[in-house]
């Protein structure tokens, strides 16, 4: 079936440290993938999305691109600020299923001064 | 997107007891579902509730222990039934829309068992 994997966090960086969430998934056919960020005590929202191969989504400085070849949508932001700190989820839907979105486990970013 | 509100948006709750969560989306939706974020975990989704039908559950969860009802396009409960600390948990709303199958989440309802 179609999964999810994240790097394991919690990640810590100094503010307007360079960020990298690597993210990488297994799914059959073209699925649309998603970065959600959930701030302490909220829901999530949707960060950013890219559905085909070589689409970049981006968003607040975040940006992924979708690397069918290795695939791969691993979130970046050239500089982190303490408002940055969050949960960060990658998920796909797959089109070709029952169009489920399946999350990664999350990887908590902390931004400190 | 959607905006999604659910009620109430934290509560304790005695052993034994059951509680009703609602949610509301600003516009009509085909699809609504109901997740359940245990703490310091992901996502597990419970059930997709389509209007007009049963909801259909994941494995793992039943119907007995988390009645859905879906009215109309716009609402949605969730009851949790005969809760245990095990129940300890954010429950969350979410809808389908758009294009590209984005998923917009409610702002979760932050439930605490004792």
């Amino acid at each position: 079936g179609d999964s999810v994997t994240q790097m394991e966090g919690p990640v810590t960086l100094s503010e307007e440290a360079f960020l990298t969430i690597n993210c990488t998934y297994t799914a059959t056919g073209y699925p649309s993938l998603f970065w959600y960020v959930q701030y302490p005590g909220e829901g999530l929202q949707l960060l950013l999305k890219a559905t085909k191969a070589d689409d970049k989504g981006s968003n607040k400085g975040f940006e992924a691109t979708y690397r069918k070849e290795t695939t791969s949508f691993h979130l970046e932001k050239g500089s982190v600020q303490v408002s940055d700190s969050a949960v960060y989820f990658c998920a796909l839907i797959n089109t070709g299923t029952a169009s489920k979105l399946t999350f990664g486990t999350g990887t908590r970013l902390q931004v400190t001064l | 997107s959607a905006v999604i509100s659910q009620k109430p948006s934290r509560d304790i709750c005695q052993r034994g007891t059951s509680l009703t969560i609602q949610c509301q989306v600003d516009s009509q939706v085909t699809m609504m579902f109901w997740y359940r974020q245990q703490p310091g975990q992901s996502l597990t989704l419970i059930a997709t509730a389509n209007q007009g039908s049963e909801a259909t559950y994941e494995s793992g969860f039943v119907i007995d222990k988390f009645p859905i009802s879906r009215p109309n396009l716009t609402f949605s409960t969730l009851t949790v039934s005969n809760m245990s600390p095990e129940d300890s948990s954010i429950y969350l709303c979410s809808v389908r829309s758009g294009n590209y199958n984005e998923q917009f989440f409610g702002p979760g309802t932050r439930l605490t068992v004792l």
